[in-house]
C-alpha cells in the first residue's frame, strides 16, 4: 500500500532558526515527490518537484531534498519569518500509469516572534 | 493574471440533498484536478481532468460523486444525497498538463477550496 509519513506533526520555533521537515515513502514505482506549503484557510502552494534523478531543489529559502534509495525526502526552512507559519505537505505520485498521488498529513509549523 | 477559483466558498447542506460545487481553472491549463481535505486529514485525490477527459475516476469515494469538465475548462463537482461524512474542504487545482500529468511536473495551481458542512 502506498504511504507517505511526515514528522514531526507540529513544530515550534523562533523567528529566525532553521527547521528540517520529514517525509518518509513507500510508493512504488516512484515518479516525483512535492512539497507544498498551505496556509490556514488557503489552498496548497508548490514548493518543489522532485523526479528520481534530482536529489536537491531550492526555492528560496526552502531547499527540498531526495534520497530515492531510502525513501525519504526532507525539507528544510532556512532563516525563518512568521509567514512561513504554514502547513507543509509531502506529496508522492507513483509511476505505471497510476492517477493518484499519495499525501502526507502535513506538518503544521508555528514561528513564534 | 487570475488564479483559480472556486464557487461557492462555503456550502451548507441538509443531509440527503444534492450539491454542485464549481472550479474556474487558469486560463489555458488542460489538466484539472478534484482533491478533498477532511478536518485532521490530509488531501485525498478524487478525479483529475485531461482536457474533457476523466482517464482514472478511481479516486471518487462512492458512485455519489460525479465531476464533470465541458469546453476543456470549467468543472462541477456533484455531490449526490449527501451524508455528514462529505463535510470536508474541496480544493480544485490545474496545470498547464500534459499526456501524463502524473509523471509530469507541471506545477499546480490551487483554488481557495469550497468549504462544504453538511448537517
Amino acid at each position: 500500500k502506498n504511504q507517505v509519513e511526515q514528522s514531526p506533526q507540529s513544530l515550534i520555533i523562533l523567528e529566525g532558526k532553521n527547521c528540517t521537515l520529514q517525509c518518509n515513502y513507500t510508493v512504488s514505482p516512484f515518479s516525483n515527490l512535492r512539497w507544498y506549503k498551505q496556509d490556514t484557510g488557503r489552498g496548497p502552494v508548490s514548493l518543489t518537484i522532485m523526479t528520481f534523478s534530482e536529489n536537491t531543489k531550492s526555492n528560496g529559502r526552502y531547499t527540498a531534498t531526495l534520497d530515492a534509495d531510502t525513501k525519504q525526502s526532507s525539507l528544510h526552512i532556512t532563516a525563518s519569518q512568521l509567514s512561513d507559519s504554514a502547513s507543509y505537505i509531502c506529496v508522492v505520485s507513483a509511476g505505471g500509469g497510476s492517477y493518484i498521488p499519495t499525501f502526507g498529513r502535513g506538518t503544521s509549523l508555528i514561528v513564534h516572534p | 493574471g487570475a488564479g483559480v477559483s472556486q464557487s461557492p466558498s462555503n456550502k451548507v447542506t441538509e443531509k440527503g440533498k444534492d450539491v454542485e460545487l464549481r472550479c474556474d481553472p487558469i486560463s489555458g491549463h488542460t489538466a484539472l484536478y478534484w482533491y478533498r481535505q477532511s478536518l485532521g486529514q490530509g488531501l485525498e485525490f478524487l478525479i483529475y481532468f485531461q482536457g474533457n477527459s476523466a482517464p482514472d475516476k478511481s479516486g471518487l469515494p462512492s458512485d455519489r460523486f460525479s465531476a464533470e469538465r465541458t469546453g476543456g475548462s470549467v468543472s462541477t463537482l456533484t455531490i449526490q444525497r449527501t451524508q455528514q461524512e462529505d463535510s470536508a474542504v474541496y480544493l480544485c487545482a490545474s496545470s498547464y498538463g500534459s499526456r501524463q500529468a502524473t509523471t509530469s511536473t507541471d506545477t499546480q495551481y490551487f483554488g481557495p477550496g469550497t468549504r462544504l458542512t453538511v448537517l
